[in-house]
């Protein structure tokens, strides 16, 4: 079992910019979760989904932010256009649908926006 | 979710249990205690929870109390490896479709020193 599997695991760019943060979920998962993380907030829900479906969306910041899942294996968090105040590590987590099955992290992205 | 308490910081020596407790006063009955770490640079890691009886798995032990308002996570043996920040996190488990999110707080800071 590969675990959750972000991609890139770093990313710098520019104000202005798009960014494309990608997770692969357990296979086998029906949830998966967008966290962000900085030092001000802690740990962050910001959507999560329930077999490709998003759920709650709550936690998205503004319409800058944009998340898909398109099949069971992959998920995209878009960011248009990308500020510094965005600067994170961003994770991304999976669980099966049984009720309490816990969340599986993967190592996440650090987000870099100058 | 019911909030949980925990202290900021702790040291325990190489080899000695490591003791983490966390409050849990307004705790609900159709809340479980769950317990992740994450090392520096890292995802959060699932290590253990429970909903009224102690629990005990390869990583950790879980005690909670009678009356579930507070809950002490042990690792038997500490080592240089099991530094990290420890979050106690109480999450309603309610039929499907549910939420299903875990909500973070600002966890222990577990030192184990040499």
């Amino acid at each position: 079992d590969a675990g959750v599997i972000q991609s890139p695991r770093h990313e710098v760019t520019e104000m202005g910019q798009e960014v494309t943060l990608r997770c692969k979920p357990i296979s086998g998962h029906d949830y998966l979760f967008w966290y962000r993380q900085t030092m001000m907030r802690g740990l962050e829900l910001l959507i999560y989904f329930n077999n490709n479906v998003p759920i709650d969306d709550s936690g998205m910041p503004e319409d800058r932010f944009s998340a898909k899942m398109p099949n069971a294996s992959f998920s995209t968090l878009k960011i248009q256009p990308s500020e510094p105040r965005d600067s994170a590590v961003y994770f991304c987590a999976s669980s099966l649908s049984s009720r309490i099955s816990p969340l599986h992290f993967g190592n996440g992205t650090r987000l870099t926006v100058t | 979710d019911a909030k949980t308490t925990q202290p900021t910081s702790m040291d325990c020596a190489e080899g000695r249990a490591a003791n983490l407790p966390c409050n849990h006063s307004t705790i609900s009955g159709n809340e479980y205690v769950y317990w992740y770490r994450q090392i520096h640079s890292q995802g959060p890691q699932y290590i253990i929870h429970g909903l009224k009886n102690n629990e005990t798995n390869e990583m950790a032990s879980l005690i909670i109390t009678e009356d579930r308002k507070s809950s002490t996570l042990i690792l038997p043996h500490a080592t240089l490896r099991d530094t990290a920040v420890y979050y106690c996190i109480v999450r309603v488990v309610r039929e499907s479709g549910s939420a299903r999110q875990l909500t973070f707080g600002s966890g222990t800071q577990l030192t184990v020193l040499p």
